[in-house]
């Protein structure tokens, strides 16, 4: 019973369109974030919210935007699609403000493929 | 900037096997590391971490890591492996907190065979 919810599970774009990836948790946790996963690379993090306030932003790009209209959603629009966009777009969430027993609880990926 | 390096990409053991993945890192501060695992079709999970004390740490289903800080290094191992580990095993380093972004290792696909 997954406690991160990401849809879809696959998506395919053509070039130049916009998409929105979704990512609803139900852990209770006050901490979101976007990682995303190109093929042959490693995750690489995106963006980090904590009580629906951006914390950090990673992403070169103003193409890719977080909205988070709940404190459980955060997620993620992307414009003008390219190719290299295609990826794993990984949500996760964590109880922010722990410390060293934080631990970061992830979704099972939305894959986007971009033609 | 920090690095973590996975230097095997594949490993396939057979079942009842010990099992060792290799992860070096590359940070000029404390380092917290992790490793998380990866089961098929699912989303990634946490399998042991490590911030300070005990370089020897312990995680989930048999598995444990050693922190060497001369080594940069954070290996994890299992002294018998089992067919369901089969999975992409990532090591990890974080800075001081989550909202930094963590930095993940490109991950080790382990295959086990009966």
């Amino acid at each position: 019973d997954p406690k991160i919810i990401q849809k879809p599970k696959y998506l395919v774009a053509v070039t130049g369109s916009e998409k929105i990836l979704i990512c609803e948790q139900y852990l209770g946790h006050n901490a979101m974030y976007w990682y995303r996963q190109s093929a042959k690379k490693p995750l690489e993090f995106m963006f980090s919210y904590s009580y629906q306030k951006l914390m950090d932003n990673q992403t070169a790009s103003s193409r890719f935007q977080p909205q988070s209209s709940k404190k459980n959603h955060l997620d993620l629009q992307i414009t003008a699609l390219k190719p290299d966009d295609s990826a794993t777009y990984f949500c996760a969430s964590s109880q922010a403000g722990q410390g060293a027993n934080e631990r970061l609880f992830f979704g099972h990926g939305t894959k986007l493929s971009v033609l | 900037a920090q690095s973590v390096t996975q230097p095997d990409a594949r490993v396939t053991v057979s079942e009842g096997a010990s099992l060792q993945l290799r992860c070096k890192y590359s940070y000029s501060g404390t380092p917290y590391l992790f490793w998380y695992v990866q089961y098929p079709r699912q989303g990634l999970q946490l399998l042991l971490k490590y911030y300070s004390g005990d370089p020897v740490v312990q995680g989930v289903n048999g598995f444990e890591a050693e922190f060497s800080k001369s080594n940069s290094s954070f290996h994890l191992r299992k002294a018998s492996v089992h067919w369901s580990d089969s999975a992409v095993y990532f090591c990890v380093l974080s800075r001081n907190n989550y909202a930094q972004g963590l930095t993940f290792g490109l991950g080790t696909r382990v295959s086990v065979f009966p």
